[in-house]
């Protein structure tokens, strides 16, 4: 079955501290994976997808297929990086699930 | 900018009514989602249109769950009768093809309140 998880419902840090947000897949074959993101009162929205390999609002993910582990970084968080975080598997059939999310709280 | 768009965006039925929820996804997106989301938790997977098919509804509770895309364009959503656990936010979702790097884009969703 597919499965995904993300381990922390919550992640408080500081203004300029690192950032990880973890999330490990249970999937067979080979899965898309993507992170994606919701704001206070906006829509869930795409952050990045691993394949292009792209650094977004300076935010990276690194596809670790032997611990099949997709964790989301960025170096130094900021006030507005606070949201909600999901991580999400897909297939080629198109089939899109959602991890349980991570709170991130970016405090001053 | 092209949006999915989601009515009603609040809804508060008693339990044992029916209830419906409709979405119409971007212009040109083939494959839709529907999701429902308790409160806390992660999006969960209804129901996944590809035009008018549906290629899945393994998630779906199909005893009062339904859903329809009769012309593959927008799509209902209904639960009949409604439990008061139906009470969720329901988010639904359009992509352009199946698979590949495609983005999701989402509906600002309706929430649903059983009494």
């Amino acid at each position: 079955a597919q499965r995904v998880t993300q381990p922390e419902k919550l992640l408080s840090v500081f203004k300029g501290a690192p950032v990880e947000l973890k999330c490990n897949y249970s999937y067979s074959g080979s899965p898309e994976l993507f992170w994606y993101v919701q704001y206070s009162r906006q829509r869930l929205q795409l952050l990045l997808r691993h394949i292009s390999r792209e650094s977004i609002k300076g935010f990276t993910a690194d596809l670790n297929k032997g611990e099949t582990s997709f964790h989301l970084k960025k170096p130094f968080a900021q006030e507005e990086d606070s949201a909600m975080y999901y991580c999400a598997p897909g297939r080629n059939t198109g089939k899109l699930i959602f991890g349980q999310g991570t709170t991130l709280q970016v405090k001053p | 900018e092209a949006e999915v768009a989601q009515s009603p965006r609040y809804k508060i039925t008693e339990k044992s009514q029916a209830v419906a929820f409709w979405c119409d996804p971007i212009s040109g997106h083939a494959t839709l989602y529907w999701y429902r989301q308790i409160l806390g938790q992660g999006p969960e997977l209804l129901v996944q249109f590809q035009d008018e098919s549906v290629v899945d509804d393994s998630q779906l509770p199909k005893d009062r769950f339904s859903a329809e895309r009769l012309k593959g364009v927008d799509s209902t959503l209904k639960i009949q009768p409604a439990e008061l656990g139906d009470s969720a936010m329901y988010l639904c979702a359009s992509r352009t093809i199946t698979g590949g790097l495609t983005e999701a884009f989402f509906g600002q969703g309706t929430r649903l309140t059983v009494v």
